[in-house]
Formats: C-alpha cells, structure tokens, sequence
C-alpha cells in the first residue's frame, strides 16, 4: 500500500540556520499522488502548511518550500533561515486517489524545536 | 482560515463504556473524517462519510465504531463498547469536495481508556 516516511523524531536547529526535513513516498497505482506537509503548532490543531499536485511543481509558504520529484519519490521540507516560532511538529503527508481513495496517508511527523 | 472545533479536549472512561466524540466541522463542507494517532505511531485514517454514509473506512474502524451527523448538527464518532486499545488523540477533519481539496483538521480529542 501506499506510505510516507519522513525524518524521525525530534530536530534541533538554532535560529536563522537552515533545515531540512527528509520525506520519501511510495505510491502504488498509476498516476502521481498529491502531496503535503501539514504543521502542529503547540495547543493548536494540524493545519495545512503546503501542498503540490503536481509532479515537477515546488509549493511554499511561510518560507518553507517543498519540491515534488517524482524520480527521487521525495518530498523534502526546506528553510533557509527558521525563527523560534517555527518550532512545532511537521508532518508530510499524501493523497492517492487512484488507490487509496480520499484519505490522507501520514508521515509519523517531525518535532522542530527551535533554539534561540 | 477555516476552523474544526472537537469536544472535548480529553475523555478518560473506564474499558466497557460508551464514548461519543464530538466535531463541528467547517460550515460549508460536505465531507468529513476521523483520523487516530496512537502515541508514538503515524495518524491513521479511520473513515470519512458524506451525505449521511460512510464513504470509506480503514481496517482501524472496528464494529464497535460508529459515525454520524444528525441534521447538519455535530459530527460524532461514537465507541460502544470501549476497549484500551482504544486510548488514542483523535483528529476529526472536513474538506468541502474530495481530489484537490484541503482537510482541515481540528485539534484532536485525547481519549483514555482505562
């Protein structure tokens, strides 16, 4: 079936530096899944952080970019500088409606704690 | 931008009794679902359900789980019997179509069981 893996477990950066955070995908049925990462501030529920639909494509928000490549199967979230209100936990996610219907397939999510 | 609210925040019961999860979803979606996250394991899809049935549901979505949206009211997930396997945060969703569109996800509902 189809899965997500990403980085595991918790990832300290200080502030301004950069960061990645390694998703990978495997999808089954033809056709290219949809993709995304969503964040968990503290106290608040998942929100939508990005999406790409299409393979090729890069989506951004907040300074954050993800580039769908569909050679490599990733999904990699990047930050060129992250500030302390980036600290939160980050997960990818995707969508394959040629197989796997409407529902969204998670990563286990990625704990960013931030330093000053 | 678009806001699920789930109550409660926490549940704690004891293994055998009934447990109803409440979600008000955004108020022009269509398409709703339950998500669970047992503690240290990925959210895993448990059902979605529109226009008053169940679309899709996981291997997760026991006999004992049940969906509902009594006129246009709350969306619930209702366990009966409870088990303690059970213990998990759930994260109730809603999209307005399917494909493209975004779930919005509120803020999960923490339940114990005992």
């Amino acid at each position: 079936g189809d899965s997500v893996t990403q980085t595991e477990g918790q990832v300290t950066v200080s502030e301004s530096k950069s960061l990645i955070i390694n998703c990978t995908y495997s999808a089954t049925s033809i056709g290219y899944p949809n993709l995304f990462w969503y964040v968990r501030y503290p106290g608040e529920g998942l929100q939508l952080l990005l999406k790409v639909i299409t393979a090729g494509q890069k989506g951004s928000s907040r300074g954050f970019e993800a580039t769908y490549n569909k050679e490599a199967t990733s999904f990699h979230l990047q930050k060129a500088s992250v500030q302390e209100s980036d600290s939160a936990v980050y997960y990818c996610a995707l969508k394959n409606y040629g197989s796997s219907g409407n529902k969204l397939i998670f990563g286990i999510g990625t704990l960013l704690s931030v330093k000053p | 931008g678009p806001k699920v609210l789930q109550i409660p925040s926490h549940q704690i019961i004891d293994m055998g009794q009934m447990v109803t999860l409440n979600c008000d979803p955004v108020s022009n979606h269509l398409y709703f679902y339950w998500y669970k996250q047992i503690l240290g394991q990925q959210m895993e899809f448990l059902v979605n359900f529109y226009n008053g049935k169940v679309m899709e549901k996981s291997k997760l979505f026991k006999d004992q789980f049940s969906v509902e949206r009594p006129d246009g009211s709350y969306f619930t997930l209702k366990i009966q019997p409870t088990a303690l396997e059970d213990s998990a945060v759930y994260f109730c969703a809603s999209s307005f179509g399917t494909g493209k569109d975004t779930q919005y996800f509120g803020p999960g509902t923490r339940l114990l069981v005992l």
